[in-house]
């Protein structure tokens, strides 16, 4: 098993332009979900499905987009970055039904520089 | 709302020693879980360790152990016997379920710095 996997690893943007993180796991996951990670402020929830076709709204979604029309598949769109996007972003996906103790698996992160 | 509190930004620990990094949680769900997850400098999660609120023995993985107290709301990390590959940060992390769904919170990290 891959686990989970992120691409790119590192991207560069202009401010204004737009990009897709992917991420795919083969866990055959319901959960998967999107963090981003900023100094002093630990992870915080993006966005988050709990199958194909169902998504909704984490802690800080504004500015992001997400669609989940696999169970494998959960890209993170960025429509028109910002110098506040700046980032590491990591995806993570778990079973759904197993308990509250069935832990996540992250992704390796992508890091985003947006100038 | 839930809510995790690492109040610890940083930490330092004599090698072959241990060391307990804190962490408080506010929910008002009964059932929820708690999670610790390693960091090192290479950026992967790791999950150390995991405790139900309903558990009522300590969590013990190797030379983790979670140190729970309901009544206090904590759930403190405990690393015995410190080696240099400790270095990282460490998260605190809780999961409750929430609206039919499962939510995860972070804390903020503490950075632990094992020093030979």
């Amino acid at each position: 098993n891959a686990g989970v996997t992120q691409t790119p690893k590192f991207q560069v943007l202009k401010t204004g332009q737009s990009m897709t993180l992917q991420c795919a796991q083969d866990m055959n996951h319901e959960y998967m979900s999107w963090y981003r990670q900023d100094p002093g402020m630990g992870l915080r929830l993006i966005h988050y499905s709990v199958g194909a076709g169902i998504t909704d709204q984490g802690e800080v979604p504004n500015g992001y987009n997400v669609s989940r029309s696999t169970t494998e598949d959960f890209p993170l769109r960025l429509l028109s970055a910002a110098p506040s996007q700046t980032s590491v972003y990591f995806c993570a996906s778990s079973y759904l039904g197993r308990g509250l103790e069935e832990t996540q698996y992250f992704g390796p992160g992508t890091r985003l520089l947006v100038l | 709302a839930q809510k995790i509190t690492q109040t610890q930004p940083g930490m330092f620990v004599q090698e072959k020693e241990a060391v307990t990094l804190d962490c408080t949680y506010d929910t008002s769900d009964q059932s929820y879980g708690l999670f610790w997850y390693k960091q090192p400098s290479s950026g992967e999660m790791i999950f150390l360790i995991y405790q139900g609120s309903y558990d009522e023995q300590n969590a013990t993985e190797g030379r983790y152990s979670l140190n729970f107290q309901k009544a206090r709301k904590s759930a403190n990390l405990v690393i015995s016997a410190s080696q240099l590959g400790d270095s990282a940060m460490y998260f605190c992390a809780m999961r409750v379920h929430s609206g039919g769904y499962q939510k995860v919170t972070f804390g903020i990290g503490t950075k632990l710095q094992v020093i030979p």
